[in-house]
């Protein structure tokens, strides 16, 4: 059964810095794209940032490049998402998730979710 | 960035209706769309993925159509459990995986 769990959300105040994880388990991690997702409170799903398997490849959305930093260690099945910078508008759950494919690819398994709060 | 528009945003309907939502994209993004169905404070599930292929275990009144900039999910038979928003997002290469702004289906 794949299982992705996250952690790392916190209540940080502005400017500050957070760094998520996700613990993957039940598939072979190294063989998968992975992607971050947010879902600020009552609001749509916003696409973050996104790794290729090996690692080699990462992708983010406009509104977080240059302050989010994705990176992944397939010897531990761990995907992280290092958060600098943070901004109100930054508050919401995130969620871990993995892509069918070692690309770009639709996202079939999801986290329960981390939720990260910015406020003084 | 590609930008995905979802209409209706919101959308009511009864047990058994058929239902069309529509995703259009900014840009082509070949066939790499995917549908996703959230019910609330829960996380997505995938329904549809590279625009027209069944998810594993996803019941057979979902199916997705369309090409390049123009897609379509339909509920053939609209159940009780379906009632949630759907979302559907492009996963072009070498852009962000945008997502449409999502659609409510709600009890008419």
């Amino acid at each position: 059964e794949v299982q992705l769990l996250e952690s790392g959300g916190s209540l940080v105040q502005p400017g500050g810095s957070l760094r998520l994880s996700c613990a993957a388990s039940g598939f072979t991690f190294r063989n998968h794209a992975m992607s971050w997702v947010r879902q600020a409170p009552g609001k749509g799903l916003e696409w973050v940032s996104g790794i290729s398997n090996t690692g080699g490849h990462t992708y983010y959305a406009d509104s977080v490049r240059g302050r989010f930093t994705i990176s992944r260690d397939n010897s531990k099945n761990t995907l992280n998402l290092l958060i600098n910078s943070l901004r109100a508008e930054d508050t919401a759950v995130y969620y871990c998730a993995k892509g069918r494919y070692g690309g770009n690819s639709a996202l079939d398994h999801w986290g329960q979710g981390t939720l990260v709060t910015v406020s003084a | 960035d590609i930008q995905m528009t979802q209409s209706p945003s919101t959308l009511s309907a009864s047990v058994g209706d058929r239902v069309t939502i529509t995703c259009r994209a900014s840009q082509s993004v070949s066939s790499w769309l995917a549908w996703y169905q959230q019910k609330p404070g829960k996380a997505p599930d995938l329904l549809i993925y590279d625009v027209s292929n069944l998810e594993s275990g996803v019941p057979s009144r979902f199916s997705g159509s369309g090409s390049g900039t123009e897609f379509t999910l339909t509920i053939s038979s609209l159940q009780p459990d379906d009632f949630a928003t759907y979302y559907c997002q492009q996963y072009n290469a070498n852009s962000p995986h945008t997502f449409g702004q999502g659609t409510k289906v709600d009890i008419k």
